[in-house]
């Protein structure tokens, strides 16, 4: 079966770093996203890897191996507004996406 | 990044009648459209794909009687839930894949609150 895996919840400080894991078993890839989503509020776009290694965006990274069927994303300077949930996807060969059940980020002052 | 429109936003219904939630792409053609339903405190749950011009797939357990889906243009999916019921209430989002050079892309609406009372 497909499987998507992030925790549940972190906890982070305002002005650190905080790294969001997602490893995944999937039918076929092409390519893994990451996207927010704030309470009550639809999904936006954070990025996209296909290809091994880091892509670097602003305040915001994220990392692959597809070899090890992981990523994680890299929030740093963490600002109060960044407390959301984050979603995990990965295109499968069908082109669909399969989704993580997201990562809720609670950011403390 | 590509921008995806959704209309209405909010919508309140009584049990019975049938609500229309219109889903947009605003400055590209998608061929493939996506509904998504979300209750709250859980994960998106992938309800159908739509292409354009051909019916609509469910996913198993969404009943394609009740929810009508349209993909009439390549701007323009609708969803309309038919004979709403209190449990249809729920947050629907819609989604387009746009195909960005070599890669596809996937933005979602805003969302539209569905209560049904």
């Amino acid at each position: 079966g497909q499987n998507i895996d992030q925790p549940t919840e972190m906890t982070a400080t305002e002005g650190a770093i905080v790294q969001i894991n997602c490893t995944y078993q999937t039918s076929g890839f092409n390519g893994l996203f990451w996207y927010q989503q704030h309470a009550g509020e639809a999904p936006t776009f954070l990025s996209y890897n296909v290809l091994d290694g880091l892509e670097e965006k602003g305040r915001f990274s994220s990392f692959l191996s597809r070899s090890k069927g992981y990523s994680y994303l890299l929030l740093k300077e963490l600002q109060m507004k960044d407390s959301a949930s984050y979603l995990c996807a990965v295109m499968d060969s069908n082109y669909q996406l399969i989704w993580g059940a997201g990562t809720k980020l609670i950011i403390k002052p | 990044g590509a921008v995806v429109s959704q209309h209405p936003s909010r919508v309140i219904c009584k049990s019975g009648t049938s609500v229309k939630i219109e889903c947009r792409s605003l400055d590209f053609q998608a061929t493939t459209m996506f509904w998504y339903r979300q209750f709250p405190k859980q994960s998106l749950m992938l309800m159908a794909t739509s292409n354009e011009g051909s019916k609509a797939t469910y996913e198993q357990g969404v009943e394609k009687d009740k929810f009508l889906i349209n993909h009439a243009s390549l701007t323009l999916s609708t969803l309309t839930v038919t004979s709403a019921h209190p449990e249809d209430s729920s947050f629907y989002i819609c989604s387009a894949r746009v195909l960005a050079g070599d890669r596809y892309e996937q933005y979602f609406g805003p969302g539209t609150r569905l209560t049904v009372t």
